[in-house]
């Protein structure tokens, strides 16, 4: 069975231009989450979703940050614009249900010059 | 405020011998308790987890304990192996509703020396 799947793995930003990130999550897992993870810290979640719906973004700056999973398996998050800040390791996870364990992706790794 | 802290940076045990994470946390309302693995460039994956209304939960080489009075988990992994070179992250968890919010600690580096 596939893990979860992130793409880019790596991208390098000049600071103030847009980036996008992209999880395809297990198949059959309706539970999808972002998380950020800074040097030397644990993921902290940005926002989880229950099919397409987002049901908990309270921690996802919403000034610059969006996030959407429109048919309720692919999800996006992008930021924009980008700040020095932001560089981070992007995690995506996905579980069969919110109370279930948790598939983390490899993460993409974002650096802002 | 770090409501679960691991305080050990990095871990270097020799191969063979035991190695112990420990892992503290500050609210009570957590009920259930996770550790990942995390490889290099990889995502965290899931190592064993304990209930709050256990005090011990064993996986093999890896037993997990709970000492809910002190705030207080700890991962011993018996014997150690230099596979099991990695970052350890310590997660607690609440019910949110229907749903079960993690929240990570900071990371032990285990570095395991044939």
């Amino acid at each position: 069975e596939a893990g979860v799947v992130q793409s880019p793995r790596y991208k390098i930003i000049e600071k103030k231009q847009p980036v996008a990130f992209w999880c395809n999550p297990i198949s059959g897992h309706n539970t999808l989450y972002w998380y950020l993870q800074n040097l030397g810290q644990g993921p902290e979640l940005l926002i989880r979703y229950e099919n397409e719906e987002a049901v908990d973004d309270s921690q996802l700056p919403k000034d610059r940050f969006s996030a959407e999973r429109l048919k309720g398996v692919d999800s996006t998050l992008k930021i924009q614009p980008a700040e020095l800040g932001d560089s981070a390791v992007y995690l995506c996870a996905s579980s069969p249900g919110a109370y279930n364990e948790q598939f983390f992706g490899p993460g993409t790794r974002l650096t802002v010059l | 405020d770090q409501q679960v802290k691991q305080n050990s940076p990095s871990l270097s045990v020799q191969e063979g011998r035991i190695s112990i994470l420990n892992c503290d946390y500050t609210n009570s309302m957590f009920d259930y308790f996770l550790w990942y693995k995390k490889y290099p460039a990889e995502g965290p994956t899931f190592l064993i987890s304990i209930s709050s209304i256990k005090d011990k939960n064993e996986d093999g080489r890896f037993t997990v304990f709970l000492n809910k009075s002190a705030k207080h988990l700890s991962l011993h992994i018996v014997p150690s192996q230099p596979g099991d070179s990695a970052v350890y992250f310590c997660a607690a968890s609440t019910t949110l509703g229907s749903a079960r919010q993690l929240t990570f600690g900071s990371g032990t580096q285990l570095t395991v020396l044939p």
